[in-house]
């Protein structure tokens, strides 16, 4: 079965260190989702690209939280400097859309990230 | 925007019994999906089953159904012969439909399922 790759699975660092999260998403599908999970606020999307092109990272803090898509299979989710606050499960998810087409999300197993 | 309520944080079933989850939503959109994801305690969102705004026949799969009232913007899971293996926290998710739309999910807070050997 065709699956989102994440890694680290775990992460565990101290505050004002620089973190980078990567997904692999399943091969052919267009759309990769960065969402947080957290006990307060639930499930929340970060960023979403659509062929690559960020679409939305409206729920991104811009300041230290940045997200890119250097080729088609690798998703990088970047904090620098992290805080204690940014502790949670980062999920990345994929999808294809196209015209006509809309399929549900495939995620992946989450990184656990801590903050000291 | 648009948004997800799952009213009720925690239920539990006996096993091999039924149990229905509740989900309710708000949205002015016409054209969109709704879904349930299972997470377990592995924390992997494993997708139980979707529903298609446009279509009146409540979605199937095994032993999972949902019951979608699209006036009363509801959208319930129904679990049959419940197993110990459904024991997990569960999703209820919105994404618009419409094409070119942000097709990002919007979650509710989720519902703990415990199951009772």
């Amino acid at each position: 079965d065709a699956r989102v790759t994440q890694t680290p699975r775990h992460k565990v660092t101290e505050m004002g260190q620089e973190v980078t999260m990567r997904c692999q998403p399943i091969l052919g599908h267009n759309t990769v989702f960065w969402y947080r999970q957290t006990m307060m606020q639930g499930l929340e999307l970060l960023a979403y690209f659509r062929n690559r092109a960020p679409l939305d990272d409206s729920g991104m803090p811009k300041d230290r939280f940045s997200a890119e898509m250097p080729d088609a299979t690798l998703a990088t989710l970047k904090i620098q400097p992290s805080e204690p606050r940014d502790s949670a499960v980062y999920f990345c998810a994929s999808g294809f859309t196209g015209t006509g087409v809309n399929q549900p999300q495939h995620f992946g197993d989450g990184t656990r990230l801590s903050i000291l | 925007a648009q948004t997800v309520t799952q009213s009720q944080p925690e239920m539990s079933v006996q096993e091999a019994e039924t149990v229905t989850l509740s989900c309710t939503y708000d949205t002015s959109e016409s054209d969109y999906y709704l879904f349930w994801y299972k997470q377990p305690p592995s924390r992997q969102m494993i997708l139980v089953i979707r529903q298609e705004a446009y279509k009146q026949q409540n979605a199937t799969e095994n032993r999972f159904s949902v019951n979608f009232q699209k006036a009363a913007k509801s959208f319930s899971l129904k679990i049959s012969d419940s197993q110990l293996g459904d024991a997990a926290m569960y999703f209820c998710a919105y994404r618009s439909g419409f094409p070119g739309a942000n097709s990002k999910l919007t979650f509710g807070k989720g519902i703990t399922l415990s199951v009772r050997p």
